[in-house]
């Protein structure tokens, strides 16, 4: 069965500095995955996906994640952070029977 | 612009009162999702339809009903609200023939309040 465990519930982090919000997906199978974020009283809004099409995947807003099968990871990292990131973020992994597995979510809290 | 969209954003009931939930498409995405998501937690499924075929996860409560008249539209029905019911309701598409990660694509979601 499929699951994704992320790692610090909460991350806080300077303005301008590297962001670095860590996912470990488990899967059976060649995985689909996701991070979503979400701003409060939102839905959640896709950054980037892993489609197995390139293991480094950019996203929006300066974000990537680099898929590493022997690590079973999908970091997702932004160079430099801006207060306009602070939010909730979600790694997600497809599921069987057209479901979404979700993290339990990553608060990032941006200092300025 | 194609979208999801939720109505309405804000919601306040009753204990026990019934309160429908709305939610609308113009992607025409064939997969339609309903989610329950409480404070500081991740989103938890309540159902899905694939096309018109309805598919409750076994740890949903009665309470919680839904209908899907068309591919356009589903509604999430809450028979009896209760304190707890309190949370954001995420709606969701995919169209997992046309994309085949199954993408999921959310509405804003509605914040209901039960008093």
């Amino acid at each position: 069965a499929q699951s994704v465990t992320q790692l610090g519930s909460h991350v806080s982090v300077s303005e301008g500095a590297l962001v670095l919000l860590r996912c470990n997906y488990s899967s059976s199978v060649p995985p689909y995955l996701f991070w979503y974020v979400q701003y409060p009283n939102q839905g959640l809004q896709l950054l980037l996906k892993y489609t197995s099409a390139a293991t480094l995947v950019k996203g929006i807003n300066g974000f990537e994640a680099e898929f590493k099968k022997s690590e079973t990871s999908f970091h997702l990292t932004k160079p430099s952070a801006h207060m306009s990131d602070a939010a909730e973020y979600f790694c997600a992994v497809s599921g069987r029977g057209f479901k979404t597995i979700f993290g339990a979510g990553t608060r990032l809290f941006v200092k300025a | 612009d194609a979208m999801v969209i939720q109505n309405p954003r804000y919601q306040v009931t009753q204990f026990g009162k019934p309160v429908t939930l709305s939610c609308s498409q113009t992607l025409n995405h064939n997969v339609m999702y309903w989610y329950q998501q409480k404070s500081s937690q991740a989103p938890k499924l309540l159902f899905h339809y694939y096309d018109k075929d309805f598919n409750n996860e076994a740890d949903t409560p009665d309470n919680f009903q839904s209908r899907r008249p068309n591919t356009s539209f589903c509604f999430l029905d809450i028979r009896s609200p209760g304190l707890g019911d309190a949370a954001m309701y995420l709606c969701a598409t995919s169209s997992p023939q046309l994309v085949p990660d199954n993408e999921q694509f959310f509405g804003p979601g509605t914040r209901l309040t039960v008093l």
